[in-house]
């Protein structure tokens, strides 16, 4: 079956900007978790939703956000993009997420650059 | 808030060595823990893992074993390939997956 689809896997961004990533998880996973990895600070939950609604928040600011639709797929928007911001971006599929006992699976990721 | 730490790399071994990856975590209650494993330009792969105390996850010749009493988790691998060189990264759930910072291993023939 098809995995973790993300995209896009490159962007290139301007201080200031806004950018929005999509995230298609596995047919039949209802949860999808998003994460932010740089080399400095490693990977840092940013938030979870399930059937449309966020169920967990990470601590980041307002100007990270998320939605998902009724198909399962998920979109996280960065407003303002600071030179911070540059990461890989990591989306993450589940059944239900509370199924943690199996992990998760990744997708391969979108390379944000911020110039 | 739970936490995990493992060691910090980079680690470089020759081919055939032995591998251990150290992580230890903070936890209030009984959480799994897992090994994930990154190859460059991917995502993140499950590697492994266990969901109570003195459970050994095992996958692909590498080994972990829950240590409840020493919160640790440390991944061994009798012999290396050229082809484990990788990040690894320790996890556990606690409502999401909190991550250690990553090991990169580089195996040189």
């Amino acid at each position: 079956k098809a995995g973790v689809t993300q995209t896009p896997r490159y962007l290139i961004k301007t201080r200031g900007q806004q950018v929005t990533l999509s995230c298609s998880p596995i047919s039949g996973h209802r949860s999808v978790s998003w994460y932010q990895q740089t080399p400095g600070q490693g990977l840092q939950f940013l938030f979870e939703y399930f059937s449309e609604t966020q169920r967990n928040k990470g601590n980041f600011p307002g100007r990270f956000s998320g939605r998902q639709f009724s198909n399962s797929r998920s979109e996280m928007n960065v407003s303002t993009l600071e030179l911070g911001d540059s990461a890989l971006y990591l989306c993450a599929s589940s059944l239900s997420g509370a199924d943690l006992d199996y992990g998760y699976t990744f997708g391969s990721g979108t390379r944000l650059t911020v110039v | 808030g739970d936490s995990v730490t493992q060691m910090e790399g980079p680690v470089t071994l020759s081919e055939e060595a032995f591998l251990t990856i150290n992580c230890t975590y903070t936890a209030t209650g009984y959480p799994s823990l897992f090994w994930y494993v990154q190859y460059p330009g991917e995502g993140l792969q499950l590697l492994l893992k266990a969901t109570k105390a003195d459970d050994k996850g095992s996958n692909k010749g590498f080994e972990a074993t829950y240590r409840k009493e020493t919160t640790s988790f440390h991944l061994e691998k009798g012999s290396v390939q050229v082809s484990d060189s990788a990040v690894y990264f320790c996890a556990l759930s606690d409502r999401t997956l909190v991550f250690g910072k990553g090991t990169r291993l580089s195996v040189i023939a």
